[in-house]
């Protein structure tokens, strides 16, 4: 099975609102609600900003939301911060009872 | 408090075989699905293996299907992953992490993991 499809990188200046794009299909994120995004930084193992499409785990920022519309589910952060700048991958349950990442996503804050 | 370290990695030969282990502390480790996680050096992410909380069910990627063995032993809070015929497309960085999860009968639907070992480094090369 392919990796979710996510834009290799986004870029957008402090203060600003960015979104991350995940699409995939009916077998993963379009058939279930259970999509999760991770922020990794380098060198560093991936910490859970968003379950269920839209939950944040306590001491995510609430500046981190999810969001689903069909095959495609999204990943915004708004009010840009430096320390956003990271690696970000999303996260699907699968048909087969498996999990499936995106490729990820690079993040810049300009 | 809450933590998972993994072990086991190392510097292996193609064909050989590997056994990682990730201890868990800090909750109740027979309650939770775990899952493995590898990424490979300046890759993504990619799911690896799962096995819910008392070992009944567990699903394997394709890509390591028949070669990769998860398991794990509740009574000494320990996950592990045994790996063989290894080729250098599984070098990489292999990470626990734990899994939630809902009960919809009949099976467990995993929506996210949401605590992670720091990381054990597999290097397969001749």
């Amino acid at each position: 099975q392919s990796a979710l499809t996510q834009p290799a990188s986004v870029s957008g200046s402090p203060g600003q609102s960015i979104t991350i794009s995940c699409i995939g299909t009916s077998s993963d994120v379009g058939g279930y609600g259970y999509v999760s995004w991770y922020q990794q930084y380098p060198g560093k193992a991936p910490k859970l900003m968003i379950y269920q499409v839209t939950n944040r785990p306590s001491g995510v920022s609430n500046r981190f939301s999810g969001s689903k519309s069909g095959n495609t589910a999204s990943l915004t952060i708004s009010g840009l911060q430096a320390e956003d700048e990271a690696d970000y991958y999303c996260s699907s349950y699968t048909s087969s009872s498996h999990v499936i990442f995106g490729g990820g996503t690079k993040l810049t804050v300009l | 408090q809450v933590q998972l370290v993994e072990s086991g990695g190392g510097v292996v030969q193609p064909g050989w075989s590997l056994r990682l282990s990730c201890a868990a502390s800090g909750f109740t480790f027979r309650s939770y699905g775990m899952h493995w996680v590898r990424q490979a050096p300046g890759k993504g992410l990619q799911w690896v293996a799962v096995i819910w909380y008392d070992g009944s069910e567990k699903y394997h990627a394709q890509s390591v299907e028949g070669r990769y063995t998860i398991s794990r032993d509740n009574s000494k809070n320990m996950l592990y992953l045994q790996m063989s015929s290894l080729t250098v497309e599984d070098t990489g960085v292999y990470y626990c992490a734990r899994s939630l999860a809902e009960w919809k009968h009949p099976r467990y639907y995993y929506y996210g993991m949401d605590v992670w070992g720091q990381g054990t480094t597999v290097t397969v090369s001749s």
